[in-house]
This record gives structure tokens, C-alpha cells and sequence, in this order.
């Protein structure tokens, strides 16, 4: 596609349910990231992704938060046990690597209730 | 560890009006950002500054960066209401590209 893509634009769910979120970078990037943003605050790296493999996951807030990209496209970033503190936007962004910048998608605003 | 702090956080401005948004980053980095973002929305790429003195200008905004103060600054000239949203600066370094830590976003606001 044109641009970074991110489903669903809002995901609202209750409090210990688990979710995915996807996003599907520009064609031919291999590199992706994701990152969140809470409510009046820059957003924050939570992981990166060369190809298929997780770079760097230093980001990811705890185990409940897991990312995949099996097939190094699209992305799943998946949340267990869904808490209230993790509502927020959660960001995508994906780049040709080697130092391209990258461009952004609109998120997936998730509330939990 | 890395921090960026912007200043300030909140920016009213008249139109006509203008202003200086600041970042400070605590550590070397590589590459400086700025973004713009309007509610609702994703981050718009505006700025990318690669080195020590780099001017860049893009209609009314115009960033610069001195990496021996790790500061950037944007300036807003002659304001108009179409600027008004939330700016983020942002940094990475070389050994992790895109790997980006933000500052807390300044949101401006230009009014008549």
C-alpha cells in the first residue's frame, strides 16, 4: 500500500482480555517498529523488527506484550491480560532500514474498560 | 539513558507572532527529529537534522542543531492558525537507527 497501515483504528476491550493489534508496513520495508503513545506524551519504542527476527524488544513494558512477524511484513503486536494502564495509542512505523527513516502509521487508539 | 526534554509544553500564540520551541537531548545522538501531530492523528514527519549546525526550512518553520549543546530549536515565524498542533522532537543514534526516543511534545496554539 501508499502507506503504513494499523488495524483496527480504535479497539476498545475489557480489563484482563487479550487483543492483537496489525499493522501492515509499506511494501518492501524491512524494518518495523512499534511504539506507544499514552494520553499527552511522546510516544515510546517498545520494538523493533529487521526481517522476521525482534532486533530489539527492550521496549515491551512485560511479558504480557508480545509482537510476531512471521513472514517479515505484516506485524501482530498482541497484549495478555489486558490492564486499564494499557490503554493507548500504539504506534507502527516501518523504514527500507540501513539507517531510511520511518514513516508512520495512524495507530490503533485501544481502550480498556 | 537517553532523555529529551522539550520546552515549553504549552505555547499560545498570537498570529503574526513569532516563537521558539526548544529540545535538549541528555547524550550524543545521531539524528534529530522534528514531528508535527494533529489530534487524532500519526506523527508528520518535518525535519531530520544529521549534523552539527544543519539549517533546515520548511515554510514558516525552520529547525537548526548544535550537537556540542545537544540542542534544537524550532522557530515559528509570522504564525498562522494552520500551525496550531502538537510538536515532538525526537532523537536515535547510528548503532539504532529508528529506534526513537521522544520528547514530551510542545502543543502550540495560534489564535487571532
Amino acid at each position: 500500500g501508499a502507506g503504513v497501515s494499523q488495524t483496527p483504528s480504535n479497539k476498545v476491550t475489557e480489563k484482563g482480555k487479550y487483543v492483537e493489534l496489525r499493522c501492515d508496513p509499506i511494501s518492501g520495508h524491512t524494518a518495523l517498529y512499534w511504539y506507544r503513545q499514552s494520553l499527552g506524551q511522546g510516544p515510546e519504542f517498545l520494538i523493533y523488527f529487521q526481517g522476521t527476527g525482534a532486533a530489539d524488544d527492550s521496549g515491551l513494558p512485560n511479558d504480557r506484550f508480545f509482537a510476531v512477524r512471521p513472514e517479515g511484513s505484516v506485524s501482530t503486536l498482541k497484549i495478555q491480560r489486558t490492564e486499564r494502564g494499557d490503554s493507548a495509542v500504539y504506534l507502527c512505523a516501518s523504514s527500507s532500514g540501513g539507517g531510511t527513516e520511518a514513516f508512520f502509521g495512524q495507530g490503533t487508539r485501544l481502550t480498556v474498560v | 539513558e537517553l532523555k529529551v526534554e522539550q520546552n515549553p509544553l504549552f505555547l499560545s500564540m498570537q498570529e503574526g507572532k513569532n516563537y521558539t520551541i526548544y529540545c535538549n537531548y541528555s547524550t550524543t545522538s545521531d539524528r534529530l527529529y522534528w514531528y508535527r501531530q494533529d489530534p487524532g492523528k500519526s506523527l508528520e514527519s518535518l525535519f531530520v537534522l544529521l549534523s552539527n549546525g544543519a539549517v533546515k526550512q520548511e515554510g514558516r518553520l525552520m529547525a537548526s542543531l548544535d550537537t556540542k549543546a545537544r540542542l534544537s530549536t524550532l522557530h515559528i515565524t509570522a504564525a498562522v492558525h494552520d500551525l496550531s498542533a502538537t510538536y515532538f522532537c525526537a532523537v536515535d543514534r547510528a548503532s539504532s537507527y529508528g529506534k526513537l526516543t521522544f520528547g514530551q511534545g510542545t502543543i502550540l496554539t495560534v489564535h487571532p
